[in-house]
């Protein structure tokens, strides 16, 4: 009955690879995150979306897509996996259209190690 | 630049101890979280404020708006509340999420 479950726990690819994050939320919550954090343990949105938005942060490079089949689903696409994107992957809805303040509900994360 | 600063960076303590994690920010907000991150990385979302004071068993959480400063106490510390504390303010109009993180602040309590 976990709430924002995502898949896998580890990843270790080497550089040039694709690969693929998923994430999946029962909540029935309207707006899924990705969130990157890195080795200093600070986190940076990635990406928001609602089924009428994708919100998508600047800096983010354009290697890194969120593709979203349903409500419940927003999976993380990487095109060619670069040294760099090593880092801890979030996932995390809430209920926006409830409240703006609602409160965020995260995944375990996802370590991504490229070699 | 809209900021939020977290201190201390790192604290350790003894078992027992009244704990206290401060978050500032620099422009109006309309809301405040407090995360949990544990060691084994997940994380939780203790408390979401706008005003005033929320509280959870030990844990409570306070928030002043005209001095753009909010705390997190935790009282009767113990080892299993070794974590790393994140702050996190929304902004109007912030980013992706409306959301501007601090960089955490590492606890560890010892027995």
């Amino acid at each position: 009955d976990t709430a924002v479950s995502q898949t896998p726990k580890y990843l270790v690819t080497q550089m040039g690879n694709d690969k693929s994050i998923k994430c999946e939320q029962n909540l029935g919550h309207d707006t899924m995150y990705w969130y990157k954090q890195d080795s200093k343990k600070f986190l940076k949105i990635m990406f928001s979306y609602n089924n009428k938005e994708l919100i998508i942060n600047e800096t983010v490079p354009n290697r890194f897509s969120p593709k979203s089949p349903d409500k419940a689903h927003l999976n993380l696409h990487i095109n060619s996996l670069e040294l760099g994107d090593s880092a801890v992957y979030f996932c995390a809805s809430s209920d926006l259209e409830a409240t703006y303040n609602s409160p965020l509900h995260f995944g375990n994360g996802t370590r991504l190690t490229v070699t | 630049k809209n900021e939020v600063e977290q201190s201390p960076q790192n604290l350790t303590a003894q078992e027992g101890e009244f704990i206290t994690i401060n978050c500032s920010y620099s422009v109006g907000i309309s809301a405040l979280h407090w995360l949990q991150q544990h060691p084994g990385g997940g994380i939780v979302s203790l408390f979401m404020l706008s005003s005033g004071k929320k509280k959870h068993g030990r844990l409570i959480a306070t928030i002043n708006i005209q001095e753009k400063h909010s705390s997190l106490h935790i009282t009767a510390s113990h080892p299993r509340d070794s974590a790393v504390y994140i702050c996190a303010v929304r902004y109007t109009g912030g980013g992706a999420d409306g959301l501007t993180f601090g960089k955490g602040t590492h606890l560890i309590i010892q027995p």
